[in-house]
């Protein structure tokens, strides 16, 4: 049974950086690539990036400067790190497996407040 | 980037009447490959979005055959045959066609 938890930390202060774990079971994450998508007031859904099944990473150029997408494949883990955090970053933040642009299973969603 | 626009519903929509939701694309989402590179998710009240239709028109497993999709390679719709009351939510069109993806801005389905 394919399952995806994000877990982060609710509550950010503005210019501190965000930190998300996906955890994933019923697949390998050496066969899938992993996006992360977000949803926020402003924008609606928005893709922010992936990383391949191999292990590199791609990026929207919107986020590029600030994100960072890793993972440690021996825990069936997926990571996101954006920093400088601003009031706009607040949402839900959601990892999804990809098959080539389709995002078929996603992940319950980890919501973030970005407020002092 | 690609802009995807999506179209409004005339909800509520009365239980067992079809609904049609729009989706138009600002460039051909239709692949040299013959294949149209666009997706529908519906995210249901306090949900993630999930996904329904990929390539356009193939269903995902275990999606009900009341829903379809279709268009061209700028225009899209995505048919509910006999709407149901599982059926609320927000429907999400997205291109795939090239990066970064990018999705509709969603369509609200209310049922009566």
């Amino acid at each position: 049974q394919v399952q995806l938890k994000e877990t982060g930390p609710g509550l950010v202060q503005p210019t501190q950086t965000l930190s998300i774990t996906c955890t994933v079971s019923g697949f390998s994450l050496t066969s899938y690539y992993m996006q992360w998508v977000r949803q926020t007031p402003g924008k609606g859904l928005e893709w922010m990036g992936f990383i391949r099944s191999g292990g590199s990473t791609e990026y929207n150029s919107e986020f590029k400067s600030r994100l960072s997408i890793s993972r440690d494949t021996s825990k069936n883990q997926v990571f996101l790190k954006m920093n400088s955090l601003k009031t706009e970053d607040t949402g839900v933040y959601y990892c999804a497996r990809d098959r080539k642009g389709v995002m078929d299973a996603w992940g319950q969603g980890a919501s973030v407040t970005v407020s002092s | 980037d690609i802009v995807m626009t999506q179209g409004a519903l005339p909800n509520p929509v009365p239980s067992g009447e079809s609904a049609s939701i729009t989706c138009q694309s600002s460039k051909s989402l239709l692949h040299s490959n013959g294949k149209t590179y666009l997706n529908w998710y519906l995210q249901r009240p306090g949900q993630s979005p999930q996904l329904l239709i990929y390539w356009m028109s193939t269903r995902a497993s275990g999606v009900s055959d009341r829903f379809s999709g279709s268009g061209s390679g700028t225009d899209f719709t995505l048919k509910i045959s006999s709407v149901e009351a599982e059926d609320v939510g927000v429907y999400y069109c997205q291109q795939f066609l090239e990066y970064p993806l990018t999705f509709g801005s969603g369509t609200k389905l209310e049922i009566k």
